[in-house]
């Protein structure tokens, strides 16, 4: 049964930096890339990126190159994602999903608050 | 990126009723686009992959149709447990991008 569980909900200061992290059971975890999706608030779902977990290998979405970085560790089945130079704009629910292609198994999410 | 574009933006509907929403690419995309359903306060869940399969688990009272830029997701008779935002994802290139989000509510 496939499990994707994310990181505790986090509030920074805008300038700052989050780190969230999505621990993958119950398949193979480097056999499947990892997708990163944010949802603002009262928003539609935003695709951000997804890492090959074998590689390293990240695509980013054009509009979070430069500020996003997607790593893992697979001797613990785990993805992360940081995000950096955070403004109240970054202010949303960060959910991770594995791919089949498609995106079959989410995260239950982890809200980032960005506030002074 | 390709662009995805809902329709509506806003559904009204009853238990029992038919409801149809629309998603269109601007660009071909082949079959490659998958239907989610979010509730509020919950993570997406899948429902339609490669335009007309419905995953494992999911009632057949929901269903897809379509390919190249124009997709339909339809649900023949509603029940209360349907009741939440629906979005399309295209998986044809980098991007994936997503349909701005359909609204079901109860009338």
């Amino acid at each position: 049964q496939v499990h994707l569980v994310q990181s505790e909900a986090e509030v920074k200061k805008p300038g700052a930096s989050v780190k969230v992290s999505c621990k993958a059971s119950g398949y193979s975890f480097s056999g499947w890339f990892m997708h990163w999706v944010r949802q603002a608030p009262g928003q539609g779902l935003e695709w951000m990126g997804r890492i090959n977990p074998t590689s390293g290998e990240t695509n980013l979405a054009q509009k979070f190159q430069g500020r996003v970085t997607m790593t893992r560790d697979t001797s613990i089945s785990t993805a992360y994602m940081d995000l950096s130079g955070l403004t109240s704009d970054d202010t949303a629910i960060y959910y991770c999903a594995r791919e089949s292609s498609w995106t079959d198994y989410w995260g239950q999410g982890t809200l980032v608050t960005v506030s002074s | 990126d390709i662009q995805m574009t809902q329709s509506p933006s806003t559904l009204s509907a009853s238990i029992g009723d038919r409801v149809t929403i629309t998603c269109r690419a601007s660009q071909n995309i082949n079959n490659w686009l998958a239907w989610l359903q979010q509730r509020p306060g919950k993570a997406p869940k899948l429902l339609i992959y490669k335009a007309s399969s419905l995953e494992s688990g999911v009632p057949s009272r929901f269903s897809g149709s379509g390919y190249g830029t124009e997709f339909t997701l339809t649900i023949s008779s509603l029940q209360p447990d349907d009741f939440a935002t629906y979005y399309c994802q295209q998986y044809y290139n980098y991007g994936y991008t997503f349909g701005q989000g359909t609204k079901l509510e109860i009338k």
